[in-house]
This record gives C-alpha cells, structure tokens and sequence, in this order.
C-alpha cells in the first residue's frame, strides 16, 4: 500500500525568500504525484501534477516540483514566496485505478 | 474550465439524524470518490466508485455510509445515523480515466450537534 510523509508540519519564512515543502511516498508501483493547496476554510486545489514524461513539474502560481524516483519524493519549490502563498499544502500519491492518499500537510507561513 | 460541484457548502444536523451530501462531478468522468477531513487533520478516503459500484472503501466507510449515482449526473453520500464524530469537510472528486489527475468539489462542511 502506498503512503506519504510530509516531512514538515510547519515551514515559516520570510516573504520574497524561497521555499521547499519536502514530500516522500512510498509505493510498490509506479506512481501519480500530487500538490494541492487549501486555503483557510476552502476546499482543495491542485497546484501541479506528475503523471508521466519529465521529471521537474511546473504547476500554478509559479510552484514547481521534482519527481525523483530513486528518492522516492516530489519536493515543492518556490523561488520567491508572498504573503498569498500562506496556506496549507498536501503531498498525494495515487496509484493507477487507485485512491489518492495524502500526506499529513504542511502549512506554509509567509512573514513579512 | 469544467467542476466538481458540491452541495451544500455547510450543513448542521442533529446527532442520529440522516444527511445526504450531494456531488455533481465533471460530465465526461468515470471515476468518482468521497473523502473527509476532519478539522485539523488530514484528508483520509472514504470511497471510490466506478461502473456503478463501489471499487474500493476505506475502514471508516461502514454500515452507517452509502454511496449512490440515481441519475447519471449526481453522486451521493448518505450518513444514515450521523454520530459526533462525523463532523467533517467532505470532499467529492472525480476523473475521466484511471491514470489521470483528479478534479477535487470546494467541499460540505457537515457540522452534527
């Protein structure tokens, strides 16, 4: 069965600074990667997506992400964050046919 | 570009009353599914349907949930007795094929006093 880790609970920085949410999954076959973002009391929105084809994903409001398979993760990054981006950001794997199961989420805090 | 669209947006219910959360996925989609997350937690599978019946269902999907698709355009989740415990967000989602991304609702904030 697949699962997801997000590594961090928390991640506060500093607004124009970048930013790297770490996420590894684990899974006995390959694997769809998910980013999706929750807005306080909203529902959920994907940020990006990996099916197949390149490895680095770029996704909406300038995040992107790296599916390393040898790692087994799907890092989202950020080259410069705004106070907008302050959110809660969930990992999910999916297998083929399957469910999606999420990581425990990262909140995302922008300071200014 | 196309929606999932749930209904309500909020929903307060009486502890052992019946709620029916109502989803309208993307027209063209096969696969449709319900998750929840309770508050502050993370959001965990209830339920998976394809060709008319359920392909998979989680530990918490027990006798008090069903799922139905009456018309060919909706798709419901029915708590049958709701307990404390069923106080969630509620999450619909759908998608056109097994190896495609998912389509997520914005979610029915069930509230059970």
């Amino acid at each position: 069965a697949q699962s997801v880790t997000q590594l961090d609970s928390q991640v506060p920085v500093f607004e124009e600074a970048p930013v790297e949410l770490r996420c590894n999954y684990s899974s006995s076959v390959s694997v769809y990667l998910f980013w999706y973002v929750q807005y306080p009391n909203q529902g959920l929105q994907l940020l990006l997506k990996y099916l197949s084809g390149s490895t680095l994903v770029k996704g909406i409001n300038g995040f992107e992400a790296e599916f390393n398979k040898s790692q087994t993760s799907f890092h989202l990054r950020k080259p410069s964050v705004h106070i907008s981006d302050t959110a809660e950001y969930f990992c999910a794997v999916g297998e083929y046919g399957n469910k999606l199961v999420f990581g425990a989420g990262t909140i995302l805090r922008v300071k200014s | 570009e196309p929606e999932v669209t749930q209904t309500p947006s909020h929903q307060v219910t009486q502890m052992g009353q019946e709620v029916i959360l109502r989803c309208v996925p993307i027209s063209n989609h096969l696969y449709f599914y319900w998750y929840r997350q309770i508050l502050g937690q993370k959001v965990e599978f209830l339920v998976s349907f394809y060709n008319n019946e359920i392909s998979e269902k989680s530990e918490i999907f027990d006798d008090q949930f069903s799922v139905e698709r009456p018309d060919g355009s909706n798709f419901t989740l029915k708590i049958r007795s709701t307990k404390l415990e069923d106080s969630a967000m509620y999450f619909c989602a759908s998608r056109l094929r097994a190896d495609h991304g998912y389509t997520f609702g914005s979610g029915t904030r069930l509230t059970v006093v």
